[in-house]
C-alpha cells in the first residue's frame, strides 16, 4: 500500500523556521517526482514546490528564496525547509506524489494526510 | 501563471441528481493537462480525473470529465451521498501547477 506521512508542523513565531518531512512507503520513491501543496484554513489548494527524480526543483513565486525542497532517496523521504515564515504561511501542508513514473505530465496522487503549520506570536 | 476559475462556488443538489461543475482557464491548456480532485472535510484531496477525461484508478464511472482549450467540465451522473464534497480543478502542464478555488457540492 502506498503511504505518505507528513510530520514537522507546529506553532512557530513570525520570522521563524520549520522543516517538514514526508515519509513514504509502498512504492519506488526514487522513481517519482514529489510535490508540496498547502491549504490555508477555509481556502483552496495552492502548489508550493516540486522536486524531480534528478533533484531539479521548482517553487511558487511566493516562497522563492524562503523555502527549500529536498529528498533523501535512501530514507524515502521528501523535505520542505521553510524559513522566514509569516502569518500568510499558516496552512495545512500536504506532500503528494506524481501520479505516474512514466514520461509526460501527470497530476498528483496520492496525497498525505497533511501537517498543520501555524505562524503566530 | 495560468488562472483557473471554477463555477459555481456552491452547488446544492439532491442525491440521485446530476451535477455539472465548470473550470475555465485563463489561457488555453494546449495539452489538456487538466485534473479534478475531490476533498472531504479533514481529508486530503483525491484524484478523480486527469487528462481532462481519464478516470483515475478506482474512480466510479458516474464521474466523467470533458472539455478542451479553456473550458472544462466535471459531471457526476447520479449523486451518491458520499459525493458531497469540495471539487477542485488543476492544471499540471508546467509549474506553477495552479488550482481552481473549488466548488462546494452540498446536499439540498
Amino acid at each position: 500500500e502506498v503511504q505518505l506521512v507528513e510530520s514537522g508542523g507546529s506553532l512557530v513565531q513570525p520570522g521563524g523556521s520549520l522543516r517538514l518531512s514526508c515519509a513514504t512507503s509502498g512504492f519506488t520513491f526514487s522513481s517519482y517526482w514529489m510535490h508540496w501543496v498547502r491549504q490555508a484554513p477555509g481556502k483552496g489548494l495552492v502548489w508550493v514546490s516540486r522536486i524531480k527524480t534528478d533533484g531539479t526543483t521548482a517553487y511558487a513565486d511566493f516562497v522563492k528564496g524562503r523555502f527549500t525542497i529536498s529528498r533523501d532517496n535512501a530514507k524515502n523521504t521528501v523535505y520542505l525547509q521553510m524559513n522566514n515564515l509569516g502569518a500568510e504561511d499558516t496552512a495545512v501542508y500536504y506532500c503528494a506524489r506524481r501520479y505516474s513514473e512514466s514520461n509526460g505530465n501527470y497530476p498528483f496522487d496520492p496525497w498525505g494526510q497533511g501537517t498543520l503549520v501555524t505562524v503566530s506570536s | 501563471e495560468i488562472v483557473l476559475t471554477q463555477s459555481p462556488g456552491t452547488l446544492s443538489l439532491s442525491p440521485g441528481e446530476r451535477a455539472t461543475l465548470s473550470c475555465r482557464a485563463s489561457q488555453s491548456l494546449n495539452s489538456i493537462y487538466l485534473a479534478w480532485y475531490q476533498q472531504k472535510p479533514g481529508q486530503a484531496p483525491r484524484l478523480l480525473i486527469y487528462g481532462a477525461s481519464s478516470r483515475a484508478t478506482g474512480i466510479p464511472d458516474r464521474f466523467s470529465g470533458s472539455g478542451s482549450g479553456t473550458d472544462f467540465t466535471l459531471t457526476i451522473s447520479r449523486l451518491e451521498p458520499e459525493d458531497f464534497a469540495v471539487y477542485s480543478c488543476q492544471q499540471y502542464g508546467d509549474s506553477p501547477y495552479t488550482f481552481g478555488q473549488g466548488t462546494k457540492l452540498e446536499i439540498k
